[in-house]
């Protein structure tokens, strides 16, 4: 039971670089989400996904984007890092509609 | 951006109290759902509401969906270690597919 997996797990990056955030489902799930966790706060939504094809803005996409691969894959992409995007990233999925959203175990990414 | 108030922001229980938290928004909610987070984990489903007045249990978890639809509670009866971690909320109105998170409760549990 895979659920939603996201690659790297880890990543450490120097300001400017760029970096892509991958995630995958297995659920065959119509929409998918990207949020950010910092300390003390709630998970912000960056970008979403509502369905195959589709993707819209959340509360924080400066310095992001997306792309939907396929039904199953959802990568975000940081162009030119800033330590300011120094977070835990967090992918989530959902069948449709008002169904609970499963989420991956984050990537921690720390930008120097 | 827009946030849920999410109360109390941490708290210290003994083993074996019970333990009550809630989420308020300003806005009407067509959804409420409960997470918990474990250290270095994403967060997991506890609790899931649908309707204003419901009452809903898994083990020794309980969350209602407040009658005014901008509110939900969460408690848990006879706190055990393995509760410690984040626990949040998240509202959804009708017609989006988008989900507001609380800033998250953070239980501590002295044995």
């Amino acid at each position: 039971n895979a659920g939603v997996t996201q690659t790297p797990k880890f990543q450490v990056l120097k300001t400017g670089q760029s970096m892509t955030l991958q995630c995958a489902q297995d659920m065959n799930h119509n929409s998918m989400y990207w949020y950010r966790q910092d300390p003390g706060m709630g998970l912000r939504l960056i970008y979403y996904s509502a369905s195959e094809g589709t993707t819209d803005k959340g509360e924080v996409p400066n310095g992001y984007n997306v792309s939907r691969l396929n039904k199953r894959e959802f990568s975000l992409r940081l162009e030119s890092a800033a330590p300011s995007q120094t977070s835990v990233y967090f992918c989530a999925s959902i069948s449709g509609g008002n169904q609970p959203q499963h989420f991956g175990d984050g990537t921690r990414l720390s930008i120097l | 951006g827009q946030q849920l108030n999410q109360s109390p922001q941490s708290m210290f229980i003994q083993e074996g109290e019970d333990v009550s938290m809630n989420c308020t928004s300003s806005s009407i909610f067509n959804t409420w759902l409960w997470y918990k987070q474990d250290p270095g984990e994403g967060p997991v489903l506890l609790i899931a509401l649908y309707k204003a007045g419901e009452l809903t249990s898994n083990g020794r978890l309980t969350a209602q969906f407040g009658i005014t639809r901008k509110d939900s509670f969460l408690n848990i009866s006879a706190s055990i270690p393995s509760d410690v971690g984040i626990y949040f909320c998240a509202g959804q109105s009708s017609g989006t597919y988008k989900y507001i998170f609380g800033t998250g409760t953070r239980l501590k549990v002295l044995a």
